[in-house]
């Protein structure tokens, strides 16, 4: 298995640009996560499909962050604007509920200036 | 509000000693206690600790709960370059919530 692929690796923006992380999970884990990572806060959980469906969107940090998954094989994060302060590695990772541990992505390393 | 605390943050120690890393929980209902290491990508999963008591071994690694006093702890003997990294405790709760701690850096010197 290939693992969690995320796309793109690195993103530099300029602020206002609207950005679109991709992420595609392990076949066959029904779970799937964004999380964001700074030094400043850690990793933080944004969102959480469960069979593709949204359950748990509390860590989204405002209006201008939304995320997808159209179906078991793709999830996108989109941040429209972007701001300097979006800047963070945003991982994905997935996991098959009742089993050991998530699977991470290797993040997208985002950059707003 | 649920809480991971880990420490120390960071520590530099030499090829050869042990390390023991702590990790302190409080989250509503709590389900499991992992452990990741993570190096300049993404966090790999080292153990996953349910039952209180119970040691898990992985190598020169291994961990264990109390969740009586709600911690845990994570030993690395033997320790090599290798073994520089980030670790991360977190909890599991609310079946599918993992809440992270922020880690602590060990530095392992030839």
């Amino acid at each position: 298995d290939a693992g969690v692929i995320q796309s793109p690796r690195h993103e530099v923006t300029e602020m206002g640009q609207e950005v679109t992380l991709r992420c595609k999970p392990i076949s066959g884990h029904n779970s799937l996560f964004w999380y964001r990572q700074t030094m400043m806060r850690g990793l933080e959980l944004l969102i959480y499909f469960n069979n593709n469906v949204p359950i748990d969107d509390s860590g989204m940090p405002e209006d201008r962050f939304s995320a997808k998954m159209p179906n078991a094989s793709f999830s996108t994060l989109k941040i429209q604007p972007s701001e300097p302060r979006d800047s963070a590695v945003y991982f994905c990772a997935s996991s098959l509920i009742g089993t050991h541990g998530y699977t991470f992505g290797s993040g997208t390393r985002l950059t707003v200036v | 509000e649920d809480k991971v605390v880990q420490s120390p943050l960071s520590l530099v120690v030499h090829e050869g000693d042990t390390v023991t890393l702590n990790c302190s929980y409080e989250v509503t209902n709590f389900r499991s206690l992992l452990w990741y290491k993570q190096e300049k990508k993404a966090p790999t999963f080292l153990f996953m600790l349910t039952s209180s008591g119970i040691e898990k071994k992985s190598g020169r690694l291994s961990s264990i709960l109390d969740k009586k006093e709600l911690f845990s702890i994570l030993n690395i003997t033997a320790t090599q370059t290798g073994d520089s990294a980030v670790y991360l405790c977190a909890a599991l709760f609310n079946d599918y919530k993992l809440s992270f701690g922020a880690g602590t850096t060990v530095t392992v010197r030839a």
